[in-house]
């Protein structure tokens, strides 16, 4: 089936410092999902992404989709303390409203004040 | 957007005892929910798709007779954890989609003693 590989698991920058996370899968999507987890808390959506090398802004976040749909990124310019969490790049197999996602492992940002 | 709540948000309880979490959407209908197990530093995984008056679907491992699941209202999807041992012991997320968007309720962390 489908997988999608995340990279890297953790990353610790320093406040003010950019960020990166890259979703990667052997097989074209359908369109890709980001959500992000703050310690201790669940999971909230943040962008979806359906187009072939799409790019959309989120203030300081900056979210790609690969000319091949085989990938994404997440970009954070400037982190912040707010920016902690883990990263999900999550994919959005099926048509219809009730479908299963399947998860990236995560990307867990520590950011030093 | 759309709410969904989960209670109780925190569990502690002896083994061999039985925990039921329940997971509302407040301000829409959910034909399908998702429950979800998380374990510390690692990502979301799928334990089944809860279905508004029929069967709950299992993935592969998970066990239907000790995590039941009963989704009888559009709005209300129980899951009970039966015979409960430590290592059911995790943080338990349900989700409901809503207009092609996941909606996480806030979690349940059991601790089985």
């Amino acid at each position: 089936g489908q997988q999608v590989m995340q990279i890297p698991q953790y990353q610790h920058v320093q406040e003010g410092e950019d960020f990166t996370t890259y979703c990667n899968s052997s097989t074209t999507l359908s369109n890709i999902q980001w959500y992000k987890q703050r310690p201790g808390g669940h999971p909230v959506f943040l962008i979806q992404l359906v187009k072939s090398g799409e790019v959309k802004k989120q203030k300081r976040l900056t979210f790609q989709f690969g000319e091949a749909k085989k990938n994404s990124s997440l970009h954070i310019t400037a982190t912040q303390t707010t920016d902690v969490g883990t990263y999900f790049c999550v994919l959005y197999p099926n048509a219809g409203n009730n479908r299963k996602l399947i998860w990236g492992l995560g990307t867990s940002l520590a950011v030093n004040p | 957007g759309a709410v969904v709540s989960q209670h109780p948000s925190r569990v502690i309880c002896k083994s061999g005892t039985s925990v039921k979490i329940e997971c509302r959407s407040l301000d829409f209908q959910a034909t399908t929910m998702f429950w979800y197990r998380q374990f510390p530093k690692q990502s979301l995984m799928l334990m089944a798709t809860s279905n508004e008056g029929s069967k709950a679907t299992y993935e592969q491992g998970v066990e239907k007779d000790k995590f039941l699941i009963n989704h009888a209202s559009l709005t209300l999807s129980t899951l009970t954890v039966t015979s409960a041992h430590p290592e059911d012991s995790s943080f338990y997320i349900c989700s409901a989609p809503d207009l092609g968007t996941q909606y996480f309720g806030p979690g349940t962390r059991l601790l089985v003693l």
